[in-house]
């Protein structure tokens, strides 16, 4: 299975900043996850990046508030703009375990966000 | 509107009894359903999983059994060990503009007593 690395595990942050979360994979993927999960919620997933495109925003996340790069196979980041008290989320990144058809998802062990 | 729901927040069991987690489910277009494990700091882990086509997967001591007519699926876990004390997610997916996309449940904490 993937192991994926990301970048930093916590931080705590001052509201109007932005913080940029890393996301390394082990292996090369088509299809990289980010989600969001406040607390006591589910995961919601905020995009999904594509290496060479556009990532594709879900309804309620847009590009200026959480802006992703996809340079490679490998690797994609996650900025987190401007924060607010209501951005303190745990943020995961995922990849697909195989190709084609429904699939499990491996996660990273997430970004624990507060903000002040 | 939550599509995935795990309506009991928490569960406690004794150790070597059966834990039976729930979800239920309203959209009829999901065709994969997941089941995942998540301890504190680390990111969820995948479990088992069941097809639309099939009405049980069992893995050791994982079973999952889906009831599409009442949209619902369980997990079992026998016997219950401490070491699964833990947040379970269910999670489920739909084919959607030529992928597929994932929603979550907001998770059943476990915790199995020893």
């Amino acid at each position: 299975s993937a192991v994926i690395s990301q970048k930093p595990s916590r931080d705590i942050c001052q509201r109007g900043t932005s913080l940029t979360i890393q996301c390394q994979v082990d292996s090369q993927v088509t299809m990289m996850f980010w989600y969001r999960q406040q607390p006591g919620q589910s995961l919601t997933l905020i995009a999904t990046a594509n290496q060479g495109s556009e990532a594709t925003y879900e309804s309620g996340f847009v590009i200026d508030k959480f802006p992703i790069s996809r340079p490679n196979l490998t690797f994609s980041t996650l900025t987190v703009s401007n924060m607010s008290p209501e951005d303190s989320s745990i943020y995961l990144c995922s990849v697909l375990a195989g190709q084609g058809g429904n699939q499990p998802q491996h996660f990273g062990d997430g970004t624990r966000l507060s903000i002040l | 509107d939550q599509q995935v729901k795990q309506n009991s927040p928490s569960l406690s069991v004794q150790e070597g009894r059966i834990s039976i987690l729930n979800c239920d489910y309203t959209n009829s277009m999901f065709d994969y359903f997941l089941w995942y494990k998540k301890y504190p700091a680390e990111g969820p882990t995948f479990l088992i999983s069941i097809s639309s086509i099939k009405d049980k997967n069992e893995d050791g001591r994982f079973t999952v059994f889906l009831n599409k007519s009442a949209k619902h699926l369980s997990l079992h876990i026998v016997p219950s060990q401490p070491g699964d004390s833990a947040v379970y997610f269910c999670a489920a997916s739909a084919p959607t503009s030529g992928t597929y996309k994932y929603i979550f449940g907001t998770g059943t904490r476990l915790k199995v007593l020893a």
